[in-house]
């Protein structure tokens, strides 16, 4: 259980154009789903994190009118990178949410995508 | 604000070895800890994880690691490195009421030798 996907696994596209990555969880829901982009060789940054029906909250230093984040369902993010340029060439990861334990003792885990590896040229 | 630190971002180890991946952390409230992999361009796998109770923690494929909250320390062991733990390991943090937001370390390059 507990799987995330994302789609594409990779990208490459043109300066100037957009594009979008899709994060979804497959067997189960997520009201937060979280962003990362890493960089070669680097650790995850986030980016964002997205809850279903309502803004996506960004960390700081995050162009938000650039990485546009839609969590429209309980099972489905997007990433949606705009006027993409060579900066934004990246892998790009999602995560779910998923509450763990019972009763007072609830704490969370994030289980990964298999990531997107996004080439601007 | 909380912070993780791994010291090592490159440790080679022969086959049967024992593994020591180390990681200190810094948070002002009780941590939860974790331990990831990542294989090339792949997303990451949960090894193991410290909320509460037991300091020592089994994770998959072998891997422990122990909580010293008087280090602030939660490195990661395993007794005998096979091939095909080589990989980044991750170290993070979060806390509770942190909205699981994951600070994560520089991460730990494991090699291993025949």
């Amino acid at each position: 259980g507990a799987v995330v996907s994302q789609h594409p696994s990779r990208v490459i596209c043109k300066s100037g154009t957009s594009v979008k990555i899709e994060c979804r969880s497959l067997d189960f829901q997520a009201t937060t789903m979280f962003w990362y982009r890493q960089f070669p060789k680097q650790s995850l940054m986030l980016m964002a994190t997205s809850n279903e029906g309502s803004k996506a909250t960004y960390e700081q230093g995050v162009e938000k009118d650039k990485f546009l984040i839609n969590h429209a369902s309980l099972t489905l993010s997007t990433l949606t990178v705009t006027s993409a340029h060579p900066e934004d060439s990246s892998f790009y990861i999602c995560s779910a949410r998923v509450a763990v334990g019972q009763g007072g003792r609830v704490s969370y885990e994030q289980y990964f995508g298999p990531g997107t590896r996004l080439t601007v040229t | 604000a909380q912070s993780v630190t791994q010291l090592g971002s490159h440790v080679s180890v022969s086959e049967g070895a024992l593994v020591l991946l180390r990681c200190n952390y810094s948070s002002s409230v009780p941590p939860y800890l974790f331990w990831y992999v990542q294989y090339p361009n792949q997303g990451l796998q949960l090894l193991l994880k410290y909320t509460t109770g037991a300091t020592l923690v089994k994770g998959i494929n072998g891997f422990e690691a122990e909580f010293k909250k008087s280090e602030t320390s939660f490195h990661l062991t395993k007794p005998s490195a096979h091939m095909s733990d080589a990989a980044e390991y991750f170290c993070a943090v979060t806390f509770t009421g942190g909205g699981n937001k994951l600070t994560f370390g520089t991460g730990t390059q494991l090699k291993v030798e025949l």
